[in-house]
């Protein structure tokens, strides 16, 4: 059975600070997505990433995907205020569409 | 508005009556997907549907959830007898394409007292 793994659960940092989200999955998978959820609103589609050593980055997040470690990361660079928010990785099983998701990472950031 | 809709945007009911949600994916997504979520927790995949056809359903779910795509569009999901432990954020998502990405409504938050 598929598990995804996040850590950490929670992290609040300075704005400036640069600090990077883990997501360790436990069965093989080639692709991974990235989600973001501020409170009381639905999920927002970050990045997909769709082979071994890809990496998106848009603004200051940049999310990259290594399928042998079956780990992925989520960077920051310079935090600012607005990045607030709990980011989820979701990874969906061989041959599935279905997707299994972590337990998300509630991320503050303080002016 | 083009984005995925649910409805209601929240329902209260008392243990053990019938709910029924609905949701309109974005119009030319083939795939529908159900989740349920809870406080603090990422998402839990509950059905999937490609056009009509109700291809995965969790091995967790249980018999008194139903959900339907009739004609390929709109879905509803309905839960039969409802319990406390039904009370969650009911989150619908449709995507299209390879790369699958999951486009997702507001979702309907179900309390049951």
């Amino acid at each position: 059975e598929l598990k995804v793994e996040q850590n950490p659960l929670f992290l609040s940092m300075q704005e400036g600070k640069n600090y990077t989200i883990y997501c360790n999955y436990s069965t093989t998978s080639d692709r991974l997505y990235w989600y973001r959820q501020d409170p009381g609103k639905s999920l927002e589609s970050l990045f997909v990433l769709l082979s071994n050593g890809a990496v998106k980055q848009e603004g200051r997040l940049m999310a990259s995907l290594d399928t042998k470690a079956r780990l992925s990361t989520l960077h920051i660079t310079a935090a600012v205020h607005d990045l607030s928010a709990t980011y989820f990785c979701a990874v969906p099983p061989d041959s599935n569409y279905q997707l299994i998701w972590g337990a998300g990472t509630k991320l503050i950031i303080k002016p | 508005d083009t984005g995925v809709s649910q409805d209601p945007r929240h329902k209260i009911t008392k243990r053990g009556q019938n709910v029924t949600f609905r949701c309109d994916p974005i119009s030319e997504h083939n795939r529908l997907y159900w989740y349920r979520q809870t406080l603090g927790q990422g998402p839990e995949f509950l059905t999937y549907f490609q056009n009509e056809a109700q291809l995965e359903k969790s091995r967790l779910l249980s018999d008194r959830f139903s959900a339907e795509r009739p004609k390929g569009s709109f879905s509803t999901l309905e839960i039969q007898r409802t319990e406390q432990g039904d009370s969650a954020m009911y989150l619908c998502a449709s995507s299209l394409g390879l790369s699958n990405i999951q486009y997702f409504g507001a979702g309907t938050r179900l309390s049951v007292l």
